[in-house]
């Protein structure tokens, strides 16, 4: 089956211990990003990777890092995790291809810095 | 500068009326593309349909229909005899680069009631 996945789905931690939030897609996708939802602010954009090596920043990139060393994984690294973090993290994919520009979600990870 | 919006935050309907959901975008690009998501009570985003600009051809899957405009930028979307498995948040977004980032309204909370 065709998917985006995350894990963890959901986790509490507390501010300055540093966490990971993977992401794997299995649609030998190029492009790879993730997003924020907060609510009154929307789903805003925190970094994208048009392929491996090449990450770049979003609209909201402070507090984050990438890595896209493998075309499936896009992991989202928070060093020091602050609660202005805690939101709803979502990692997209989709190809580049005319026909194939749709981005597909992951199931979303629920984060809460406290 | 690119924008979408979607000017009804909130729709309530009562089972099998049909609802259309607004969404008008702003974008200086000849070539864009247009989606539309559905967020469920569940939280994932699920990818419902994709128009190129180059597109104007109106689509019909099922009971959901689509209509584009490009003389009003406005892409709107219709559900014939909504259902209560309806009742989502709805956000239409615009890409200007194949596979790029998404500009996300702020979406449509639907309710459809029994």
């Amino acid at each position: 089956e065709a998917q985006v996945t995350q894990n963890p789905r959901y986790l509490i931690t507390v501010t300055g211990k540093k966490l990971t939030v993977t992401c794997s897609q299995n649609m030998n996708h190029e492009y790879m990003s993730w997003y924020r939802q907060d609510p009154g602010l929307g789903l805003r954009q925190i970094y994208y990777s048009m392929n491996v090596e090449v990450t770049d920043k979003g609209d909201v990139p402070e507090g984050y890092k990438v890595s896209r060393k493998e075309k499936r994984n896009f992991p989202l690294i928070l060093e020091s995790p602050s609660p202005n973090q805690t939101s709803l993290y979502f990692c997209a994919s989709s190809g580049t291809g005319t026909g194939s520009v749709e981005q597909y979600f992951g199931p979303g990870t629920r984060l809460t810095v406290t | 500068a690119q924008k979408v919006t979607q000017a009804q935050t909130e729709i309530s309907v009562v089972e099998k009326e049909d609802v259309t959901l607004d969404c008008v975008y702003e974008t200086r690009d000849t070539t864009y593309y247009l989606f539309w998501y559905k967020q469920p009570p569940s939280g994932e985003l699920v990818f419902l349909i994709r128009r190129n600009s180059f597109d104007e051809q109106n689509e019909i899957s099922g009971r959901y229909s689509w209509n584009f405009q490009k003389s009003t930028s406005s892409f709107n979307f219709t559900i014939t005899a909504s259902q209560v498995v309806d009742s989502a948040v709805y956000f239409c977004a615009l890409s200007e680069i194949q596979g790029g980032k998404l500009i996300f309204g702020q979406g449509t909370e639907l309710s459809v009631k029994p």
